[in-house]
């Protein structure tokens, strides 16, 4: 079993829609918690950290369950620009820092 | 303030030959990653570095070595490239988590060919 699995996708939208992203653990040590998005061959960007208590960045939403070691994502009211790659991080340990394969996303006019 | 910098951005290599790939960052960040991406696929960790002196291994690590003799550099060497070894690779750095999680860093990537 990988240590950081996602969904693959692609997930197709229309713009305005609401979709939500997970990303499993199996490491139940991990310490922190990211989501990156990644643009057609350019680097990794920060979109948000992840906190337990969920927190939340405009139209994006982070939610962070330790008992079944997942994280989540969620994008209301889509824009076109949102178009992209979302990639979970965990920090399992000992600064070990692992990414999942990552969640493709197109959103549609 | 540049960030976290990587040379050379592209680079070909014939089958067998050596090269290093060198990241440098500018934070004064503790934490300094190495990573590599194939087509369609996540980032995978090669190698990484908790401090100055120190590296550990990564998920692939096979085929790649790494140093860290100065907080601000952490290099990234070849020493018999493979075709299999033809990718993009990213370094990343990151501070010292201190009461909140502390993000990483990326470069602008590497594209690395070997023929």
């Amino acid at each position: 079993r990988k240590e950081v699995e996602q969904d693959p996708g692609p997930f197709n939208v229309p713009e305005g829609a609401t979709v939500a992203f997970n990303c499993t653990y199996s490491n139940s040590a991990s310490q922190s918690f990211f989501w990156y998005r990644q643009d057609c061959r350019k680097e990794p960007k920060l979109l948000m950290s992840v906190y337990s208590s969920g927190n939340e960045d405009g139209r994006f939403t982070a939610q962070l369950n330790r008992a079944s070691q997942y994280i989540s994502l969620l994008i209301r009211d889509s824009k076109l620009s949102d178009s992209a790659t979302y990639l979970c991080v965990v920090n399992r340990g000992n600064n070990d820092m692992r990414f999942g394969a990552g969640t493709r996303l197109t959103v549609k006019p | 303030n540049a960030g976290v910098t990587q040379t050379p951005k592209f680079r070909v290599l014939k089958t067998g030959q050596s090269m290093t790939l060198l990241c440098a960052q500018d934070m004064n960040h503790e934490y300094m990653y190495w990573y590599r991406q194939d087509p369609g696929m996540g980032l995978r960790l090669i190698h990484y570095s908790v401090g100055e002196g120190t590296t550990a291994k990564g998920e692939v690590p096979d085929g790649y070595n790494v140093s860290r003799l100065k907080k601000q550099n952490f290099l990234l060497g070849l020493e018999s490239a493979a075709p299999s070894q033809t990718s993009v690779y990213f370094c990343a750095s990151r501070a010292q988590d201190r009461g909140r999680n502390s993000p990483l860093h990326f470069g602008n990537g590497t594209r690395l060919t070997v023929t």
